[in-house]
């Protein structure tokens, strides 16, 4: 199975911030990495696909990045709706993991 | 628009087994798959397996293989988990996801709003 890591698992930050989460993969897979938004008591979300492709509808300050075994997530300007957990997941391979997650909360 | 309606929770003593629904509007079924995710409480999230809803085809993750089953019901747009033999470990949220793709390069684009299954005697 591919494992994946994120870093860090936790960061706290201020709205207007710039935010990057990591995300590696045990091996290489190509550029099949998305990233997910979960909040408490919410469906998760779909951010970014094929590591760069912005899912329709969502704010343009989300951005990725990355190919092979490192991926970026990039906040460019963290909003107060934006306070939740990020997942990576990589689609290259079954079974289809997920990072371990970062958690964005509040400085 | 896009929706996935789960089933209500479920508490379930251990060996039982336990079958989550998912109901999809707002698309054409049979155009994409459903994926089906768990996250245990304090813990990261977990890949089950996925369906196609156009010809039934599945993949499982092999931890699972032999206990759970996915299937859909293309005339009421609703798709299926059925877990076996439960164990207090298997206490999760369940979620659903629509899956664009089939192979590599597959993504979850709607999600369900989950479904908590407690395992316990």
């Amino acid at each position: 199975d591919i494992q994946m890591t994120q870093s860090p698992s936790s960061l706290s930050a201020s709205v207007g911030d710039r935010v990057t989460i990591t995300c590696r993969a045990s091996q290489s897979i190509t550029r099949y990495l998305n990233w997910y938004q979960f909040k408490p008591g919410k469906a998760p979300k779909l951010l970014i696909y094929a590591a760069s492709s912005l899912q329709s509808g969502v704010p343009s300050r989300f951005s990725g990045s990355g190919s092979g075994t490192e991926f970026t997530l990039t906040i460019s300007s963290l909003q107060p709706e934006d306070f939740a957990t990020y997942y990576c997941q990589q689609s290259y391979s079954i079974p289809r993991t997920f990072g371990p997650g970062t958690k964005v909360d509040i400085k | 628009q896009v929706q996935l309606v789960q089933s209500g929770a479920e508490v379930k003593k251990p060996g039982a087994t336990v079958k989550v629904s998912c109901k999809a509007s707002g698309y054409t079924f049979t155009s994409y798959g459903i994926s089906w995710v768990r996250q245990a409480p304090g813990q990261g999230l977990e890949w089950l397996g996925w369906i196609s809803a156009n010809n039934g085809n599945t993949n499982y993750a092999q931890k699972l293989q032999g206990r759970v089953t996915l299937t859909t019901d293309t005339s009421t747009s609703t798709a299926y988990m059925e877990l076996r033999s439960l164990r207090s470990d298997d206490s999760a949220v369940y979620y659903c996801a629509r899956a664009t793709g089939g192979g590599s390069g597959i993504y979850l684009s709607y999600w369900g709003q989950g479904t908590l299954v407690t395992v316990s005697s």
